[in-house]
């Protein structure tokens, strides 16, 4: 079974510093997809970014970047010049194909502060 | 576009009673799911459907029901409701694994 860590619960940062969220998966496939969410006080669940596994080049978002490792199964989540805005739950997710389906598997999650 | 749309947004059960919460979505997507938000363990997958008609269960499916007669709806039933099950219900729809899922504002249950 596929499972997906993060094993940072809580972390904490002073607004414009860098901070850089960990999270390891556990697969046999070859192809999938890999994501991040945030989850602000809204309780919305907002897409931040995605990497294909084939792909080797790290993907970027604005002030959002990856740093994906194939080989260690790892996915960290690296955001430059924080926000307070940035304040939220963040999920890694995994998804691959399974008879048809695409299945999402979360994290349990980091709650990142961002302080004033 | 609306989106995904999750009604209601709060809820408050008797053990035993039962319920069904709706979700909705204008964006044609075939991929559908429910997953239940628990402090500390993220969100796990309860039913999912691939298209109208096709329906199949995911990691905690017990106490629930499902079924999807149209592309754009998916409720989810609960039979008997239980303390356990208090939590945050999310339905979420994709249309193709590269775009990832899209969710619904959640619904927030709680079981006395």
């Amino acid at each position: 079974a596929q499972t997906v860590t993060q094993s940072q619960p809580e972390m904490s940062v002073q607004e414009a510093e860098t901070v850089t969220l960990s999270c390891t998966y556990d697969t046999s496939e070859n192809n999938y997809y890999l994501f991040w969410y945030k989850q602000p006080p809204s309780r919305q669940m907002i897409l931040v970014i995605r990497q294909e596994a084939y792909k080797q080049q790290n993907a970027t978002e604005n002030r959002f970047s990856v740093n994906f490792q194939k080989a260690a199964k790892s996915f960290s989540l690296k955001i430059s010049d924080s926000q307070l805005g940035d304040t939220a739950m963040y999920f890694c997710a995994f998804m691959k194909f399974l008879g048809g389906a695409q299945k999402l598997v979360f994290g349990q999650g980091t709650r990142l502060t961002i302080n004033p | 576009n609306a989106g995904v749309t999750q009604t209601p947004k709060f809820q408050v059960l008797k053990t035993g009673q039962s319920m069904t919460l709706q979700c909705a979505q204008d964006m044609n997507h075939e991929y559908m799911s429910w997953y239940r938000q628990d402090p500390g363990m993220g969100l796990r997958l309860i039913h999912y459907s691939v298209g109208a008609g096709i329906t199949d269960q995911g990691e905690v499916p017990n106490g629930y029901n499902v079924s999807r007669s149209t592309t754009e709806d998916f409720p989810l039933r609960l039979l008997s409701a239980a303390p356990s099950q208090t939590s945050v219900y999310f339905c979420a729809s994709s249309y193709s694994v590269r775009d990832g899922y899209t969710f619904g504002s959640g619904t927030r249950l709680t079981v006395v």
